[in-house]
């Protein structure tokens, strides 16, 4: 069983661009959804994807876009990049119908804006 | 709306010490609970879990027990391990859809 994945693993960026990230889900997963955290906090929830389809979103602006693919990969785009957006990026997969409601977490990308 | 409240850190225990983690949270109805785990360099990993009041949740020697009428999910270890040292996050979900985190305790264990 192949766990989640995401690439890059560190990534530097100017104010002002735009950056993707890429996530692969555990096998078997039809969700995944996105979190940013920042320097000594907790995730904080950006949106979730099912079947291609944004399924919920947390408090962030537009600028953060995403994406899911028929094998369930997907990616996070930030465009417009604000210091601010400084943090380390989860990705988690998990299977809508499951008993429970665990999410399996990728190592992260760690994006830096300066 | 929905949040998690943990204890503040960082925590530092001599090894074989007993831990206590407190983790709070307010939401509505009843959400499931969780630990996860974050050891450097790494991911969260679940730790453990309960999906309804009065459930505890247990692996590798961690507890933690659903308390509906303290809104609580402390986190429990009779003995703890140098290996045990890492970030522990309480975090709550309705469905799934949306997971509410603390902000994180920094464990660390001294030989």
């Amino acid at each position: 069983e192949t766990g989640v994945t995401q690439s890059p693993t560190h990534l530097i960026k100017t104010r002002g661009q735009q950056v993707t990230l890429r996530c692969s889900s555990q096998s078997g997963h039809n969700t995944v959804s996105w979190y940013q955290q920042a320097l000594g906090q907790g995730p904080q929830f950006i949106f979730q994807y099912y079947r291609e389809e944004e399924n919920g979103r947390g408090n962030f602006p537009p600028r953060f876009s995403g994406l899911q693919f028929p094998n369930y990969s997907s990616e996070l785009n930030v465009n417009a990049l604000e210091l601010d957006d400084s943090a380390l990026y989860l990705c988690a997969s998990s299977l809508v119908g499951a008993a429970s409601y665990e999410q399996y977490f990728g190592p992260g990308t760690r994006l830096t804006v300066t | 709306g929905d949040s998690v409240t943990q204890m503040e850190g960082p925590v530092t225990l001599s090894e074989e010490a007993f831990l206590t983690i407190n983790c709070t949270y307010t939401a509505t109805g009843y959400p499931s609970l969780f630990w996860y785990v974050q050891y450097p360099g790494e991911g969260l990993q679940l730790l453990l879990k309960a999906t309804k009041a009065d459930d505890k949740g247990s692996n590798k020697g961690f507890e933690a027990t659903y308390r509906k009428e303290t809104t609580s999910f402390h986190l429990e270890k009779g003995s703890v391990q140098v290996s045990d040292s890492a970030v522990y996050f309480c975090a709550l979900s309705h469905t799934g859809n949306q997971f509410y985190f603390g902000t994180g305790t920094s464990l660390t264990v001294i030989p």
